[in-house]
């Protein structure tokens, strides 16, 4: 069975500051991983996947993700935070044979600070 | 826009009764996954198809069911609804069913029961 958890349903930064968001994964085979961002009253759009590839991971509007197999992690990060960033963020898990089904973490509030 | 259409946007119904969502997934999409995206239980798979077949299960309840049609649109069906059914229902599709796919999320049916 795959899982996921994400540390810290809440996260306030200032804007301009770093924004580091966790995400943690078990899973008994390798897994692909997805950051989704949910804004107020909207769906979910893709920030970013891993797929076995490069284990740096560059997404949309200066997200990135790192990928690390021992630490069984893949944490979202953003160097200078915007305003426009303030929304929910989940972290994904798939495995990568048989059926795709998307196994969510609980979900992260980002909230952004002037 | 993703390209995923959901319908109705919202719906207030009563206990007792039966609903119908749709979604129409992006063109060219094969597979239709539905999500239920409640406070309590967060975002959980239900179900998905592929090409008119059900490929995947997930925590979906026997009141409830969905199927895809030959022109690749999808329905589910909840009925006997309960208020705990209240939620956001979210459709997503991707080409195919492989866990390297992107899956695309329409923008969700909000449904409350009363």
């Amino acid at each position: 069975a795959q899982s996921v958890t994400q540390l810290g349903s809440h996260v306030s930064v200032s804007e301009g500051a770093l924004v580091l968001l966790r995400c943690n994964y078990s899973s008994s085979v390798p897994p692909y991983l997805f950051w989704y961002v949910q804004y107020p009253n909207q769906g979910l759009q893709l920030l970013l996947k891993y797929t076995s590839a490069a284990t740096l991971v560059k997404g949309i509007n200066g997200f990135e993700a790192e990928f690390k197999k021992s630490e069984t992690s893949f944490h979202l990060t953003k160097p200078s935070a915007h305003m426009s960033d303030a929304a929910e963020y989940f972290c994904a898990v798939s495995a990568i044979q048989g059926a795709q089904k998307l196994v969510f973490g609980q979900g992260t509030r980002l909230t952004i600070n002037p | 826009d993703s390209g995923v259409t959901q319908t109705p946007k919202h719906l207030i119904t009563a206990t007792g009764q039966r609903v119908t969502l749709r979604c129409s997934p992006r063109s060219g999409d094969l597979s239709v996954y539905w999500y239920q995206q409640s406070l309590d239980q967060g975002l959980q798979f239900l179900i998905q198809y592929y090409n008119g077949e059900e490929r995947a299960k997930g925590n979906i309840l026997e009141r409830f069911s969905a199927q895809q049609f030959p022109d690749l649109h999808s329905e589910l069906n909840l009925s006997s609804l309960e208020l705990g059914d209240s939620a956001l229902y979210f459709c997503a599709s991707s080409v195919g069913v492989g866990g390297r796919n992107t899956i695309y999320f329409g923008e969700g049916s909000w449904l409350t029961v009363v």
